[in-house]
């Protein structure tokens, strides 16, 4: 079982929904992310969440908007998505982010989303 | 700049035969090294990691992986593949004295033949 839960696990959406995905983690952590994994890429981090302040966009367009409203949950909000963002939707968490940090990443299972 | 490099997208072993998997990673100061699989229709589980008490890492499963300075190589070992070892694979690099970030190659699909 993961520490890391994350809802829904599927999602189908059309162009001009409005969805949201959510993470919540029940090891303790202090750090959370986004990754987004296609096809044939390597993992793509979005954004990174140390004590609910963000500290990484990494030039993900506004699209996709994210959330953390304490150190324990963390969402994705969706809207007017392209085709393209059609992937694996992955949350991880850490018990810390400071630099030189050691700490492994723990992963959620994922949401598959499909944008039609 | 960080980068990992998997060799093989793809590899292909027999069932009891040893599993290889290459990783190479670029760092300009001492790394944080980890081998994450991923099973079909999950996240990502930590396999192993390094961080510099030994060159030697012995993870979950059976696996393994030596780190190599001279080579900067951290492949990923294990010497008899079982079915349930069919996931995918991914090596990781994080540098030891500044970024959080953590680098993940593009993967290597592990393949085990009856």
């Amino acid at each position: 079982e993961t520490g890391v839960t994350q809802t829904p696990r599927h999602l189908v959406m059309g162009m001009t929904n409005k969805k949201s995905l959510k993470c919540e983690q029940h090891l303790g952590h202090n750090a959370m992310y986004w990754y987004k994994q296609s096809a044939k890429k390597p993992l793509e981090l979005m954004f990174v969440y140390s004590l609910e302040e963000r500290v990484e966009n990494n030039s993900v367009p506004s699209r996709f908007s994210p959330e953390c409203p304490n150190s324990s949950h963390l969402f994705l909000h969706l809207h007017t998505l392209q085709p393209e963002d059609s992937a694996l939707y992955l949350c991880a968490s850490s018990q810390d982010l400071g630099g030189g940090s050691n700490s492994p990443l723990h992963f959620g299972n994922g949401t598959r989303l499909t944008v039609t | 700049a960080q980068s990992v490099t998997q060799l093989g997208s793809h590899v292909s072993v027999s069932e009891g035969a040893l599993v290889l998997l290459r990783c190479n990673y670029s760092s300009s100061v001492p790394p944080y090294l980890f081998w994450y699989v991923q099973y079909p229709n999950q996240g990502l589980q930590l396999l192993l990691k390094y961080t510099s008490a030994a060159t030697l890492v012995k993870g979950i499963n059976g696996f393994e992986a030596e780190f190599k300075k001279s080579e900067t190589s951290f492949h990923l070992t294990k010497p008899s593949a079982h079915m349930s070892d069919a996931a995918e694979y991914f090596c990781a690099v994080r540098e030891m004295d500044s970024s959080y970030k953590l680098i993940f190659g593009s993967g290597t699909r592990l393949l085990v033949r009856p």
